[in-house]
């Protein structure tokens, strides 16, 4: 059974702090990675993706990815209140099609003004 | 407004009624999903199209479920005789490209209550 693994939280930082948020998948052929922001009873909001390993940033966001260690990490530098949600991590699945995206339980991010 | 659109939003059903739910993906993206949600839990994979073709089910899905997309454009989910098991939100996404490197974005979602 191919895997996402998250700390489901809640995660609790003050405003202006660095919120990390990690993950871990068990698919060794998984090619990409990303972090969906999901606010309570709305959809999943795509927010970064990352193909290689190393660093990838986009505004206050940040992405890592190990895929030796088949980890993969969200950094929100300046957390804001307004960043308070559900952050899904998802896979997809190597083989076959690849098109399949494995998801986290996620994780749940709540910033103290 | 050129995002993934879903109809209806809300569904309420009760049990042992066929519902049919549509999708209508972002112009030419050529892949479509459909995932399930339930409360606390990241969404679950059903199945996707690559343009018309239905590449992948999941094992887990219960032969009560079908999913259609007839011209590579909007799909249809149909999920017959429901069960209380099946309330959920059903999410619906979209993505341009083949192969593992492609992005999708997904649409407000159907939420589903069968009573």
């Amino acid at each position: 059974q191919k895997e996402v693994e998250q700390n489901s939280g809640p995660l609790s930082v003050p405003e202006g702090a660095i919120a990390s948020l990690n993950c871990t998948y068990s698919d060794r052929g998984s090619q990409s990675f990303f972090w969906y922001r999901q606010y309570s009873g709305k959809s999943p909001e795509l927010i970064m993706f990352i193909y290689s390993n190393g660093d990838k940033e986009d505004g206050r966001f940040t992405a890592q990815l190990n895929k030796a260690s088949q980890y993969v990490s969200l950094l929100i530098r300046d957390s804001q209140p307004s960043d308070s949600a559900t952050y899904l991590c998802a896979v997809n699945e190597g083989g076959g099609s690849q098109g399949n995206l494995i998801f986290g339980k996620g994780t749940k991010l709540s910033v103290k003004p | 407004d050129t995002g993934v659109s879903q109809d209806p939003r809300h569904k309420i059903t009760k049990r042992g009624q066929n519902v049919t739910f549509r999708c209508d993906p972002i112009s030419e993206h050529n892949r479509l999903y459909w995932y399930r949600q339930t409360l606390g839990q990241g969404p679950e994979f059903l199945t996707y199209f690559q343009n018309e073709a239905q590449l992948e089910k999941s094992r887990l899905l219960s032969d009560r479920f079908s999913a259609e997309r007839p011209k590579g454009s909007f799909s249809t989910l149909e999920i017959q005789r429901t069960e209380q098991g099946d309330s959920a939100m059903y999410l619906c996404a979209s993505s341009l490209g083949q192969g593992a490197l492609t992005e999708a974005f997904f649409g407000q979602g159907t939420r589903l209550t069968v009573v």
